[in-house]
């Protein structure tokens, strides 16, 4: 499977600490995609990162990429109740990981 | 207008019915998407169609029948389910043609069925 996996599998913080999520993956990948999906709802696209980009930045996210571990990861600093969510990495070929499921705590 | 719509949200079937999932966006995008969502679980992809013709079936059973009849429709018909197929099913689309390359998804909110 090309699919990524995340870890940790769940998550859980005080709100305004920052939570990191990493996701492996198999094979050669054009871009990888992070993505958000509040209980029993759609997913919402939170980020893509290219191939030949190593960092990317939106809000208050962060990811990062290395091709030759094969991994990504995704931080979300100074969390808020709202980002209490699943979040699941996409590799090339629209398949999704595992997910990490993160509660944030009021 | 950034989103896609889904109907029915929720659906009761029993074993023996036919329906049907649909699916619509007006985003002009050229591929659309099909995936199955069990609890706690990832969603797993079952279709894509790009410019309206279907290019990937993720060995689907045939109890699924997916149909595009323009660039802004998708449907999913459903016939002689089984209680296992109960899940949540979300459609999406995106630019592009939907291979391998494909950027951003956007997704509806999901329908969720029950087989009875």
């Amino acid at each position: 499977s090309q699919q990524g996996e995340e870890d940790p599998q769940a998550l859980s913080i005080q709100e305004g600490e920052n939570a990191t999520m990493n996701c492996s993956y198999k094979t050669s990948i054009n871009n990888l995609q992070w993505y958000r999906q509040n209980s029993g709802r759609g997913l919402v696209h939170l980020i893509l990162i290219r191939s030949n980009e190593r960092e990317k930045h939106s809000g208050r996210l962060r990811v990062t990429l290395d091709t030759s571990k094969k991994s990504s990861s995704l931080l979300i600093t100074a969390s808020r109740a709202a980002d209490t969510a699943s979040y699941f990495c996409a590799a090339t070929r629209l398949s999704f990981g595992a997910g990490t499921t993160v509660t944030v705590r009021a | 207008d950034t989103e896609v719509t889904q109907t029915p949200k929720h659906l009761v079937m029993g074993m023996t019915n036919k329906k049907s999932l649909k699916c619509e966006q007006h985003m002009g995008h050229r591929a659309m998407y099909w995936y199955k969502q069990k609890a706690k679980k990832p969603p797993e992809l079952m279709f894509v169609y790009s410019y309206e013709k279907l290019s990937i079936n993720e060995s689907v059973p045939s109890r699924f029948s997916p149909e595009c009849p323009n660039s802004s429709l998708l449907n999913l018909h459903l016939h002689a389910l089984q209680p296992e197929d109960s899940a949540l099913y979300l459609c999406a689309s995106s630019q592009g043609r939907g291979g391998a390359n494909t950027g951003e998804l956007f997704f509806g909110e999901g329908s969720r069925l029950t087989v009875l």
